[in-house]
């Protein structure tokens, strides 16, 4: 059974850091792309970066870009978004989806805020 | 980027009876493939998106088969034949063939 995990979310303040991770079983991990897609509360859904299988490869959303770093083990089967300079506006719940998005994480709530 | 557009955006449908949602791409969702990556997300109140069809028509594993999903170019349906109160919630299209992939606004199926 694919399963996928996400945690590390929490209250930051503006300006500053998280790690999110989402681990990764019920598949052979290293031969998908991993995603990141995040919904603001009571809004839909926007992509924010994805990964290729072996890590060479990372594209981002505009709204991200030089801020969120993803990565990923295939060692440990987890991929991560590291998130830097949070702003008000990353406030969301931030989903990891597999390659071909046919499975998605419960998600992690990100809350940025003073 | 691509933009999605859904309509309508809330949809009151009696149980037992059809439903239908639309979705309109800017640009045909044509990969290099040569597939049409448009999917088709349910999410229930509370809950993570599903995917429901992939790749215009194809339902998943599970997703019952009064779900259907159809169209061509840039224009796709999404139909549920007879609605039941379990269909409930958010049904978002999306386009998996240009970067960053997009979906469209959702449309919220209701219970009359």
């Amino acid at each position: 059974e694919v399963q996928l995990v996400e945690s590390g979310g929490g209250l930051v303040q503006p300006g500053g850091s998280l790690r999110l991770s989402c681990a990764a079983s019920g598949f052979t991990f290293s031969n998908y792309w991993m995603h990141w897609v995040r919904q603001a509360p009571g809004e839909g859904l926007v992509w924010v970066s994805r990964i290729n299988s072996d890590g060479s490869t990372t594209t981002y959303a505009d709204s991200v870009m030089g801020r969120f770093t993803i990565s990923r083990d295939n060692a440990r089967n987890t991929v991560y978004l590291q998130m830097n300079n949070l702003r008000a506006e990353d406030t969301a719940v931030y989903y990891c989806t597999k390659g071909g998005v046919d499975f998605w994480g419960q998600g992690t709530l990100v809350t940025v805020s003073s | 980027d691509v933009v999605m557009t859904q309509s309508p955006l809330t949809l009151p449908v009696t149980l037992g009876q059809p439903a239908s949602i639309s979705c309109r791409s800017s640009e045909s969702p044509v990969y290099s493939d040569g597939n049409t990556h448009l999917h088709w997300f349910q999410q229930r109140p509370g809950q993570s998106p599903r995917r429901l069809i992939y790749k215009v028509s194809n339902r998943d594993s599970g997703v019952p088969d009064r779900f259907s999903g159809s169209g061509s170019g840039t224009d796709f349906t999404l139909k549920i034949s007879r609605v039941e109160a379990e269909d409930v919630g958010i049904y978002y299209c999306m386009q998996g063939a240009h970067w960053p992939f997009t979906f469209g606004q959702g449309t919220r199926l209701e219970i009359k």
